[in-house]
């Protein structure tokens, strides 16, 4: 039973332009919401992140926002840039410290 | 601040033979786990550790896999036998206790042992 969900396998965005992944969850007991980003080849990096008490965290072109009523996380990049292109997996926390991850979002930043 | 290193990152063997795959999370994260990713798929947790205690291996096919975490700090994980379907990314990954550090807790990967069974 996947509890991250993320719908959209696969995005493209002219270059400049915005970028928005998007992910739902089905936990509400989720604290802690967490971006990916994976290369190739690469393990998955970490991104950027988000305890449930906020809606909204950014950091330099990125940022995640949070509709706990909706069960709906965005990351949101501007603007987008080649170097962007990768695969973005969302992740949420439960209180065991266990962390569960959605099936990706590959994302191609066209030049 | 050195990442979570991973041996071998590539392997092939064929059907049956046994594999195994190391682990060294980063100095201080007192929880390790081991993820399978496979193609197009996001990652699966197969098993979780704190300290050297298992938390969680509900999902780890235990006629087949296992993991040790003997004394903290290093973790491997073995298939024997292996199965074509097990063929796969085996991520693994650490992170501080929530008690470790304020709240916001993050998990780090390793960059992956690559499995192909053949």
């Amino acid at each position: 039973d996947q509890q991250v969900k993320q719908n959209s396998p696969s995005l493209s965005v002219q270059e400049g332009r915005i970028s928005i992944l998007n992910c739902d969850y089905t936990n509400s007991m989720f604290d802690y919401f967490l971006w990916y980003k994976k290369y190739p080849a690469e393990g998955p990096t970490f991104l950027i992140s988000i305890s449930s008490i906020k809606d909204k965290n950014e950091d330099g072109r990125f940022t995640v926002f949070l509709n706990k009523s909706a069960k709906h996380l965005s990351l949101h990049i501007v603007p987008s840039q080649p170097g962007d292109s990768a695969v973005y997996f969302c992740a949420a926390r439960d209180t065991g410290n266990q962390f569960y991850f959605g099936t990706g979002t590959s994302l191609t930043v066209i030049p | 601040e050195a990442g979570v290193a991973q041996s071998p990152r590539y392997k092939i063997i064929e059907k049956r033979q046994s594999v195994a795959f190391w682990c060294n999370p980063i100095s201080g994260h007192a929880t390790l786990y081991w993820y399978q990713q496979i193609l197009g798929q996001g990652p699966k947790l197969l098993i979780q550790f704190q300290n050297n205690g298992v938390v969680d291996d509900s999902q780890l096919p235990k006629d087949r896999f296992s993991a040790e975490r003997l004394k903290g700090v290093d973790s491997t994980l073995k298939i024997q036998p292996a199965k074509l379907e097990d063929s796969a990314v085996y991520l693994c990954a650490s992170s501080f206790l929530p008690g470790q550090r304020t709240f916001g807790n993050t998990i780090y990967f390793g960059e992956g042992s690559w499995l192909t069974v053949v």
